[in-house]
């Protein structure tokens, strides 16, 4: 089975651009494996933030955008607010089968 | 909107097994559009994939390789429900299971989760 990497952890100051990565084990990420994003905070079932590499869900702020850069998936956040500290989840496609990243935990300070 | 509800015992017994049920309303679990889904949480870590059905009229499932030959998911289309059955659980298995609806060209929904504890 594939693997999914994310950065363990990153940190934003509040106003500030940050960019997660989600890197495949089986090479360059495309369209094709459909990335979606996620966003968990504590005690909180995920949400769907992006789903097929950049659409936001209905709720999805527009400050989130999602992209392809450089053979990875990428959510980019712009203009961090204090209420996006999260963990976030990437999930990519792999014909039939679906594998989760690690997730990586976002701190806005 | 299309929301999801998981039921079950919170609490199993070791080698036993856990039967879980996913709840749909607003929508129709037969629409044969979407991939009803299983997901777990082990405590403190991150999301893991179970699998997923997908119904029209017949079926098709994917089930994570390392859960495969424990795991059963299932569809009842008169009480628009999907199930999870994962047999002969160890303390391993305790987490949050979350059921979702994901499908080709939209974002998808989550149940809110269950924790199921195994422990004698």
């Amino acid at each position: 089975q594939a693997v999914v990497i994310q950065e363990p952890s990153l940190a934003v100051s509040p106003g500030g651009t940050v960019t997660l990565t989600c890197v495949s084990s089986t090479g360059a990420v495309t369209s094709g494996h459909y990335p979606y994003w996620f966003q968990q905070k504590p005690g909180q079932a995920p949400r769907t933030l992006i789903y097929e590499t950049n659409n936001r869900d209905s709720w999805t702020p527009a400050r989130f955008s999602g992209s392809l850069l450089g053979g990875k998936a990428a959510l980019t956040l712009s203009g961090a607010q204090p209420e996006d500290e999260a963990d976030y989840y990437c999930l990519l496609s792999y014909g039939g089968a679906r594998v989760f990243g690690g997730g990586t935990k976002l701190t806005v300070l | 909107q299309v929301q999801l509800q998981e039921s079950g015992p919170g609490l199993v017994k070791p080698s036993q097994t856990l039967s879980l049920t996913c709840t749909v309303s607003g929508g129709s679990i037969s629409s044969g559009r979407f991939y009803w889904s299983w997901i777990r949480q082990h405590p403190g870590k991150g999301l893991e994939y179970i699998g997923y059905i997908y119904y029209s009229g017949s079926t098709y499932t994917y089930y994570n390789p390392s859960l495969k030959s424990r795991v059963t998911i299932s569809v009842d289309t008169s009480k628009n429900q999907f199930s999870l059955r994962v047999s002969s659980v160890t303390a391993a298995d305790t987490a949050v299971y979350y059921c979702a609806r994901q499908g080709i060209g939209v974002a998808g929904d989550w149940g809110q989760g269950t924790l199921v504890t195994v422990s004698s």
